[in-house]
This record gives C-alpha cells, sequence and structure tokens, in this order.
C-alpha cells in the first residue's frame, strides 16, 4: 500500500515566490521520520530537511520549512523565496520506527519549474 | 569521503541475461537500501537491509535478488533480465538507529534492457 502521497502535477512558480509542497502519510508507527529531498536533472539525490514524530517545532533548513501537521498525517515543503535553481523534483520521504523495521519509503514526487 | 558508490553506471542487458549491480558504503551504516525510479512512480523500494546479516522485500522484489555481503556491501542481482526491469536504480545507506537519520545515496546506474 502506497505509504506517501504527493499528488500535485507540476508546479510553475515565479521566482522569489513562495511554493508549499504536499506530502500525506501513513503509518502505524509512534515513531518516525520525515524527510525531504531534492532530484534536480542532474539526477543526484540531495537531502533538504528531516521531521521528527515527536518533533513540537515545525523544522527549518535555511529556505526550506517544514509544515507538520501530526493529526492530518501531513508533511509540507515549503521553499520560500524561489531561485532558479530549486527547478527540480521534490520527493518526501518516511522512515518507519521498529514496527517498520526501519524501512524508508519515497512519494511519487512534485516536479517544480520556477520561471524567471 | 566516497560515501555510496555504485557500479557500474551504465549498463546494456539482453533480455534474459544476469548481472549483479554493486554497492558499497563507507560510513559505517546499518541500513542499506536498493531502489529504482521510473518517469512518475517515484523511487520504489526493492529490497531493504536494516542490518547485517537481514534483508527484506520492498515494493517492487519481483525479478530481484539481494546479499548482504557485509555491512559495507549491498548487492543487487537481476537473474533474468527483463525490458521492463529497464530503469534507474539508486542505492542507498542510513544509520538505523534512530528514525532521524538521512540515507545517503549512490550516483545511480542506469539499466537497459533491450
Amino acid at each position: 500500500a502506497q505509504k506517501i502521497t504527493q499528488t500535485q502535477p507540476g508546479m510553475f512558480v515565479q521566482e522569489k515566490e513562495a511554493v508549499t509542497l504536499d506530502c500525506t502519510y501513513d503509518t502505524s508507527d509512534q515513531s518516525y521520520g520525515l524527510f525531504w529531498y531534492k532530484q534536480p536533472s542532474s539526477g543526484e539525490m540531495i537531502f533538504l530537511i528531516y521531521q521528527g514524530s515527536y518533533d513540537e517545532q515545525n523544522a527549518t533548513e535555511g529556505r526550506y520549512s517544514l509544515n507538520f501537521q501530526k493529526a492530518r498525517k501531513s508533511a509540507n515543503l515549503v521553499i520560500s523565496a524561489s531561485q532558479l535553481g530549486d527547478s527540480a523534483m521534490y520527493f518526501c520521504a518516511m522512515r518507519e520506527g521498529p514496527y517498520g523495521n526501519n524501512r524508508l519509503a519515497f512519494g511519487k514526487g512534485n516536479q517544480v519549474v520556477v520561471i524567471p | 569521503n566516497a560515501g555510496v558508490t555504485q557500479t557500474p553506471k551504465f549498463q546494456v542487458l539482453k533480455t534474459g541475461q544476469s548481472m549483479t549491480l554493486q554497492c558499497a558504503q563507507d560510513m559505517n551504516h546499518n541500513s542499506m537500501y536498493w531502489y529504482r525510479q521510473d518517469p512518475g512512480m517515484g523511487l520504489r523500494l526493492i529490497y531493504y537491509s536494516a542490518s547485517e546479516g537481514t534483508t527484506d522485500k520492498g515494493e517492487v522484489p519481483n525479478g530481484y535478488n539481494v546479499s548482504r555481503l557485509n555491512k559495507r556491501e549491498f548487492s543487487l542481482r537481476l537473474e533474468s533480465a527483463a525490458p521492463s526491469q529497464t530503469s534507474v536504480y539508486f542505492c542507498a545507506s542510513s544509520e538505523a538507529l534512530f528514525v532521524n537519520t538521512e540515507a545517503f545515496f549512490g550516483q545511480g546506474t542506469r539499466l537497459t534492457v533491450v
């Protein structure tokens, strides 16, 4: 069963504007971690940000922030002040805890194109 | 630091041929993963190894086998390649003790089965 859902179609964003990428997840574990990765056209996977299931504050890393709503099981990525270099695929991922045997699963990704 | 090294980077196989994709990490990580990436499908987990000596099936294990040779190395074998296995394959590793450690990825292997 799909555990990570990213359903938005490709998005076009104006440079310097903010963009929100949606991610919902499903798990029975109480302890889990949520991650966002960026994949530019060159193909490498770049880690962006992490949110733990027990973290009370939303995670932030520079221009990236994570809007974590535990009850809704959502972990949306917000990119502020978009730059041309932000054009890429973005993947949401979840690592489950002991009941999930530390499995790490990814969503299908969101394509973002930043336009000048 | 080498991180996660995958070999080969590119491979073309004929239907029915076999091959092994190699993956090695030098970060002393317990967990290792194999994914395939197809357009519109994201990264799908093929097999993973939570720790040395254990392996588990992921979402799409059919047609593949894995070996956790030691803590450093985790190989993926295609016994009889099919065109449906044309894909980009990624190996990843992470520390498994806590959920808050990100995975580190190799550069990927682009496999074409004709």
